[in-house]
């Protein structure tokens, strides 16, 4: 059973970078052809995507947010890590990280529990 | 991006009714389409994909239907376990979109 689970700071002063990480156990993050995603939540909000990585670190970002997200692979950890710089109050959030199956057919079939992030000094 | 929007945002129903929601996409998604229950404080979990698919493991009174641009998710006899907030999501073009969501509650 794969199981993911994020870490990272709960609290990131505004205009500082905002750094997750994800580390994937129950399977390996380099088998089969999965993206590794991040997707965000505001409290009381809907869900938006912010970017996903597959395991030869080809990515792709939400074009909201290209300017300022970098998402990166350890398959040596079997992780994946995600950065936000220049945060402000409103990337306040909880952050999921997920699996994508990718391919002819998508879905986030797997979930971290989430973490959140609160922008504020 | 692509627009989806679901209705309604809320709704309140009883214990064994049939219940419908609906996910309208700005543009032709095919059926690349999956819906998901999230209760609160607990991530999303994924019920049906390509639009009608049921997930493994998933109550077969959940099912959904429809392609192009109208989408169909129906519950059909309601369960206490079964409140939640429940999201379509499109994955036909990037960035991936969901919708805002739809409120169940039990009547």
């Amino acid at each position: 059973q794969v199981q993911l689970q994020e870490s990272g700071p709960g609290l990131v002063k505004p205009s500082q970078t905002l750094s997750l990480t994800c580390t994937v156990s129950g399977g390996s993050i380099s088998s089969g052809s999965y993206y590794w995603s991040w997707i965000r939540q505001p409290a009381g909000k809907g869900l938006e995507w912010i970017g996903r990585i597959y395991t030869s670190g080809s990515t792709n970002y939400n074009p909201s947010l290209k300017s300022r997200v970098t998402i990166s692979v350890d398959t040596s950890k079997n992780q994946f890590s995600l950065k936000l710089s220049s945060v402000t109050a409103a990337d306040t959030a909880v952050y999921y990280c997920a699996r994508d199956t990718a391919g002819y057919s998508s879905s986030y079939d797997y979930w971290g529990q989430g973490t959140l992030v609160t922008v504020s000094s | 991006d692509i627009q989806m929007t679901q209705s309604p945002s809320s709704l309140s129903a009883s214990v064994g009714d049939r219940v419908t929601i609906t996910c309208q996409a700005s543009q032709d998604i095919s059926n690349y389409l999956n819906w998901y229950q999230q209760k609160p404080g607990k991530a999303p979990k994924l019920l049906i994909y390509d639009a009608s698919n049921l997930e493994t493991g998933v109550p077969s009174r959940f099912s959904g239907s429809g392609s192009g641009t109208d989408f169909t998710f129906t519950i059909s006899s309601l369960q206490p376990e079964d409140i939640a907030t429940y999201y379509c999501q499109q994955y036909d073009n990037l960035p991936p979109t969901f919708g805002q969501g739809t409120k169940l509650e039990i009547k």
